[in-house]
């Protein structure tokens, strides 16, 4: 299963909604996470199947789709939400997951 | 605290060999899958190997296959990688990582939950 991330790379300003999208080679229904990682930094899970948020993170994250097509949304951009948000399926065996080739988000 | 620590990274020549090692802490260790995953310079994570809560179930990606080993000691509350025939190609950053799931719908799903700082691996002569 291929990964696909859009856009590569976004300037946004504080406030801004953004909007990341992940798209599959193949339909994954719902099994799709996506994280956050900051510079220097592992990887924090923000969301998984799609669209539960994981216990922590604050709502104005949110994920949506199902099949091939997903998109992550970020409501009211704060400043420590400016990172790289990565997807992963879930999906196929082996128990790894594909990444998509991360998104990073910058400040305009 | 939830908490994974690797060690073992470095310099090794092409052809080399390294052993990460990964220590676990805050959690049940032998009740969790493991994982590996690396991030070469300025690029996305790949996923690179996989080992069941038992160990009786192995993965690898085909990058890494043949030339790497998992393994761990649920006695040490350890995770290793044994890393052989190193090439450039295998320079990054390794990712210990440990793979849990929830119930969302009524239906399992995973999700890589905990993650160690890394550990960098430089393969260069």
């Amino acid at each position: 299963i291929q990964m696909t991330q859009s856009p590569s790379s976004l300037s946004a300003s504080i406030g801004d909604r953004v909007t990341i999208t992940c798209r599959a080679s193949q339909n994954i229904r719902k099994y799709l996470n996506w994280y956050q990682q900051k510079p220097g930094k592992a990887p924090k899970l923000l969301i998984y199947a799609a669209s539960t948020l994981q216990s922590g993170v604050p709502s104005r994250f949110s994920g949506n789709g199902s099949g091939t097509d997903f998109t992550l949304t970020i409501t009211t951009l704060q400043p420590e939400d400016f990172a790289t948000y990565h997807c992963q399926e879930s999906y196929s065996s082996p128990p790894g997951g594909t990444f998509g080739g991360g998104s990073k988000v910058e400040i305009k | 605290e939830v908490q994974l620590v690797e060690s073992g990274g470095g310099l090794a020549q092409p052809g080399g060999s390294l052993r990460l090692a990964c220590a676990a802490s805050g959690f049940t260790f032998k009740n969790y899958e493991m994982n590996w995953v690396r991030q070469a310079p300025g690029k996305g994570l790949e996923w690179i190997s996989y080992i069941s809560s038992s160990g009786t179930a192995i993965y690898y990606a085909e990058s890494v296959k043949g030339r790497f080993t998992i393994s761990r000691d649920d006695a040490q509350n350890s995770l290793y990688l044994q890393m052989d025939s190193l090439g450039a190609d295998d320079t990054a950053i390794y990712f210990c990582v440990r793979r849990t799931g929830g119930i969302s719908d009524y239906y399992y799903y995973f999700y890589m939950d905990v993650w160690g700082i890394g550990t960098t691996v430089t393969v260069s002569s």
